[in-house]
């Protein structure tokens, strides 16, 4: 099983306020969850990842949360700005399967001022 | 250090017709990727090379899509004869090499519609 799922579709926070998003996948032999923002117009660009030996990791306002166990894992926009508006994707990757990224659905996330 | 480049940026076309997409990697980056984006879903790969040849191309649609990469640089998508459902984004990355830790760099896309 390839699939990643996400949560919600879509999601509005007041600027200032906490997005988060939330991925769950089935495949254990997945390594490596990296998670991508997209500007419309624009490709998808890597915004922080996590491996699976790490129950968290955070880079400035955007922290992941990974619970290997229930096999889910979170973004955490904290102090969102309205320039957070964007597309976010959750994604997963098999090493083995040569860097092939499997990507969750999208969450298009609205910071309003 | 110069992105991943492609065009068109934006292609109209009409059911039937053929299309064709560009994507010139970063320099040195063995591995190039095609992404199928269609509105409100997560990209999917279509093919995967490293260098100029094709190492994962289970999710192409063979009967319409084709690709190469010549010399293991630029790469063009193909679709003859194109569908209505294949209005979407087609995406572009490349990555350094093909094994894990290397992250995939995505050009802007080439918004593709088909009436």
């Amino acid at each position: 099983q390839q699939q990643v799922k996400q949560s919600p579709q879509s999601l509005i926070v007041q600027k200032g306020g906490i997005s988060i998003i939330n991925c769950a996948y089935e495949n254990t032999a997945f390594d490596y969850f990296p998670w991508y923002q997209q500007f419309p117009g624009k490709g998808p660009a890597l915004l922080i990842a996590i491996r699976p030996d790490v129950s968290e990791k955070k880079e400035g306002r955007f922290t992941i949360s990974f619970n290997k166990s229930a096999k889910q894992f979170s973004l955490h926009i904290m102090d969102s700005q309205p320039g957070d508006s964007a597309t976010y994707f959750c994604a997963a990757r098999i090493k083995a399967a040569g860097n092939k990224l499997t990507f969750g659905g999208g969450t298009r996330v609205l910071v309003k001022p | 250090e110069a992105g991943v480049a492609q065009s068109p940026r934006y292609k109209i076309i009409e059911k039937r017709q053929s299309v064709a997409f560009w994507c010139n990697p970063i320099s040195g980056h063995a591995t190039l990727y095609w992404y199928q984006q269609i509105l409100g879903q997560g990209p999917k790969l279509l093919i995967q090379f490293q260098n100029n040849g094709v190492v994962d191309d289970s999710q192409l649609p063979k009967d319409r899509f084709s690709a190469e990469r010549l010399k293991g640089v630029d790469s063009t998508l193909k679709i003859q004869p194109a569908k209505l459902e294949d209005s979407a984004v087609y995406l572009c990355a490349s990555s350094l090499v093909r094994g894990g830790g290397y992250e995939q760099y995505f050009g802007p896309g080439t918004r593709l519609t088909v009436t």
